[in-house]
């Protein structure tokens, strides 16, 4: 299996610009998890979902940012507009079932200028 | 709310000197306690799952052990290719999953 697949690995974009970030979980995964990570704020859990349902976007920071899973092959999380505070790592995680554990992408680098 | 933090946030170890990384936490009831490694530019890679007090898990040089309020990861006779980000997180109840800070081992040959 490829793994969790996530695109583009680095994104630089202005402030004010709308950024679409995307993951491919694992296949037969039905659990899909979005976390941010930066240095002064580790790992933090934006928004997760069962079976292409969101069951808690509680961490999402505000409405700029949004999530959508149209399928249980495709995620995206979308900032619009984006600030430089959203400059952090992305990551996308997939598991079997929302308990257990779950696997990782190489996650995407976002600056905002 | 549930909190996770981890000790210490740094650890210089010399190849073969065996130490423990701690993970101490509050949940509201726990699902599950669960350690990643994180490498530089990377995402974090899954070692262990634990569900309950007095559950033990290992792998090669690494062991992981859970009580009610904090889980340990020891590393036997390390070598300089376990030095990586060692990040605990536990799953709640509520199924809200935390991280805790991590733990950035060196490990000097």
């Amino acid at each position: 299996d490829a793994g969790v697949i996530q695109s583009p690995r680095h994104e630089v974009t202005e402030m004010g610009q709308e950024v679409t970030l995307r993951c491919k979980p694992i296949s037969g995964h039905n659990s899909l998890f979005w976390y941010r990570q930066t240095m002064m704020r580790g790992l933090e859990l934006l928004i997760y979902f069962n079976n292409n349902v969101p069951i808690d976007d509680s961490g999402m920071p505000e409405d700029r940012f949004s999530a959508k899973m149209p399928n249980a092959s495709f995620s995206t999380l979308k900032i619009q507009p984006s600030e430089p505070r959203d400059s952090a790592v992305y990551f996308c995680a997939s598991s079997a079932h929302n308990q257990e554990t779950q696997y990782f992408g190489p996650g995407t680098r976002l600056l905002v200028l | 709310e549930d909190q996770v933090t981890q000790s210490p946030e740094a650890l210089r170890l010399q190849e073969g000197e065996s130490s423990s990384l701690n993970c101490s936490y509050t949940v509201s009831g726990l699902r599950g306690l669960f350690w990643y490694r994180q490498d530089p530019g990377k995402g974090p890679e899954f070692l262990f799952t634990l569900y309950s007090a007095g559950e033990e898990k290992e792998k090669e040089r690494l062991k992981a052990t859970l009580t009610k309020k904090e889980s340990f990861l020891h590393i036997t006779a390390p070598k300089p290719e376990d030095s990586a980000t060692y990040l605990c997180a536990v799953q709640a109840q509520d199924q809200n999953f935390v991280f805790g800070p991590g733990t950035r081992l060196s490990v000097l040959p």
